[in-house]
């Protein structure tokens, strides 16, 4: 069975600060993507990462995938309350179809 | 372009009975998966299709089930409910074809009493 730990699980941080957030597992997947989601409503898709040691950003936030495609980070640069949400990260397996596997989420929380 | 159209957006039914949410996914996408989400589990997978077929199932009991259309819309049903049934169902829409970006519905929010 594939798992995803996230951590940390829950977040409260000021507008203007930085974070990350770890995205760890024990197995491979073929690509990983990170999610959004607001009370309420379905996950919003942020990124697809596909190669190990991959870099994206996306204005102030930058996703890493490990080289050895077992784990993810996400950093928000100067977090702003708009960020607010549960971020989560899910990794697709290598035996191919869509099933994802989901990480155990983080909760951010960004104040004025 | 459309997203994904989940429907109802809110049940309540009874204990026993039994439910059929709705999905209609992006247009020209062949996958639709279906999520279970809960605040002690997180994101459980339920099933995909693809093409009419199922192509991967999850760790649920019979009594969850779904279909995909000709069209590619989707149904899950849930017989004999349970109290532990009451979650947030997400159907995804993703390409197929080994693209894994899936795009999600608002959710049909599921309450057993």
């Amino acid at each position: 069975t594939q798992l995803l730990e996230q951590s940390p699980q829950f977040l409260s941080i000021q507008e203007g600060e930085n974070l990350t957030v770890y995205c760890n597992s024990s197995s491979v997947f073929s690509s990983l993507q990170w999610y959004r989601q607001e009370p309420g409503e379905g996950p919003v898709l942020l990124v697809t990462v596909v190669t190990g040691g991959e870099v994206k950003k996306l204005k102030r936030l930058t996703f890493q995938f490990g080289d050895a495609r077992k784990d993810s980070s996400l950093h928000i640069t100067a977090a702003q309350p708009g960020d607010t949400g549960l971020y989560l990260c899910a990794g697709a397996g290598t035996g191919g179809g869509n099933k994802l596997t989901f990480g155990t989420g983080t909760q951010l929380k960004v104040e004025l | 372009k459309a997203g994904v159209t989940q429907t109802p957006r809110y049940l309540i039914k009874t204990r026993g009975q039994q439910v059929t949410l709705s999905c209609s996914p992006i247009s020209g996408h062949r996958s639709v998966s279906w999520y279970q989400q809960t605040p002690g589990q997180g994101l459980q997978f339920l099933f995909e299709y693809f093409s009419e077929t199922q192509r991967n199932k999850g760790n649920f009991p019979g009594r969850f089930s779904g279909r995909q259309f000709s069209n590619s819309r989707s149904e899950m049903n849930v017989s004999t409910l349970e109290l532990g049934d009451s979650a947030l169902y997400l159907c995804a829409s993703s390409l197929g074809g080994g693209y894994t970006e899936a795009f999600f519905g608002q959710g049909t929010r599921l309450t057993v009493v």
